[in-house]
Parts: structure tokens; sequence; C-alpha cells
């Protein structure tokens, strides 16, 4: 099956610095990855769909400014969490789908990273 | 917008029992998938069933299964032969066709006990 990859699994960073997190399909090309933030026991929360070539489309209420999506291959999409503070601290999901599938098509989840922001 | 809406935060039964999971949705399109997602203690999302609103037939994966009421805008999910892998966060998501973004709902917390 499909296997998307994310690094780093946990990232604790101090409040001010930047973080980036990496998500890669390793088997297969994806033109959209997807990018989830989800708070404990909570839902999972788009924040933005990662187009490869092209400027991320962000959900309403979500700052882009803040966090920086780069999608700059067909393997590879990158989010950067900027001046990272505290209530950034989460629980931060990707998924891909295959370049070519159907809008239908699973996505395939990443296995999340979890960021602490001290 | 659409919504997901699923009632029941947690859920409990024994192995072997069947349970039934509870999802709601509101949207003005007639053209859509539904999805039952699983996500255990690892954290990592599992797809467990997928509907096609244009299908009349409920989806069926295993042991699991889905009672889709279009009218009703209700998309249940039926475990069966209940298993101690079962216990997870199952989130019952909306997607638009054409537009590939998930909504999810809120998550109900299911424990299968031994």
């Amino acid at each position: 099956g499909a296997v998307v990859s994310q690094h780093p699994s946990r990232v604790i960073c101090k409040s001010g610095t930047s973080v980036k997190i990496e998500c890669r399909s390793l088997d297969f090309q994806a033109t959209t990855m997807f990018w989830y933030r989800q708070f404990p026991k909570q839902s999972l929360m788009l924040m933005a769909t990662s187009n490869e070539g092209s400027k991320a489309t962000y959900e309403q209420g979500v700052e882009k400014d803040k966090f920086l999506i780069n999608h700059a291959s067909l393997t590879l999409s990158t989010l950067t969490v900027t001046s990272a503070h505290p209530e950034d601290s989460s629980f931060y999901i990707c998924s891909a789908n295959p370049a070519g599938a159907p809008t239908s098509a699973e996505q395939y989840f990443g296995p999340g990273t979890r960021l602490t922001v001290t | 917008a659409q919504t997901v809406t699923q009632s029941q935060p947690e859920m409990s039964v024994q192995e072997a029992e069947t349970v039934t999971l509870s999802c709601t949705y509101d949207t003005s399109e007639s053209n859509y998938y539904l999805f039952w997602y699983k996500q255990p203690p690892s954290r990592q999302m599992i797809l467990v069933i997928r509907q096609e609103a244009y299908k009349q037939q409920n989806a069926t994966e295993n042991r699991f299964s889905v009672n889709f009421q279009k009218a009703a805008k209700s998309f249940s999910l039926k475990i069966s032969d209940s298993q101690l892998g079962d216990t997870a966060m199952y989130f019952c998501a909306f997607m638009n066709l054409g537009a590939q973004k998930l909504v999810f709902g809120q998550g109900t917390r299911l424990t299968i006990n031994p």
C-alpha cells in the first residue's frame, strides 16, 4: 500500500523559533497534499491544501504567514511553523492523494508530528 | 459549509459484540463521498470504509458495514464481532465530489473490553 512519512515524529522547540515538518510520499507521486492539525482528544482540522508547483490554499482562520507550506516536488511537502508559540503546540498530520487518482481516491495519511513549544 | 456530527463521544462494548457508531452530516450537495477513519493509539489514520453518495447499496468491508440513509443524511458504522484491535477513535468524514478536502466529525472513542 501507499506510504506517507513525516519527519520528525516529535519536536520540541523554544518559543520564537521556527520549526519545519516534512511530509513525503514514499512510493507514489502526489500533486496534492493536505496538512491537518489535531488538538488532544479532538478531531482533525484541515489547515491547508498543498499543491505541487503552486501556492498552498489555506483554510479560513489559518495564518499563512505563520504556517508556511512549500510543495517543492511531487513527493515532498513541508510545513514551517514560524515564530512558534506555546499555543502552536499540537499534533500535525499530513495526507496525500496519488497523482492521477480519482478525486474520491483514498487519502494516505502520515503518522503525524507532535510539536511542543516551550 | 458542510458539517459532520458524531453524537457519541465514547462507546464501550465487550469483545465479540456488535456496535454501531452514529454520524450525521449536513450538505446541500447531491454528489459526495463519506468515509469512516480509524485512529488507534498510534495515531495513524486508517481508512475503514468508503461510501459514494450516488450508490444506494451500503458499503461493506469484512466485519465493517455502513447504513447510509441519504435522505436523512445519516451514515452509521456497524462493527460486527468486535475485536480488541478495534479499540480506537473513529472519525466520520465527508468529501465533496471534486473537492478532495475531508471534513471530519468530532470522533467517537470506542473501547473493546475483553
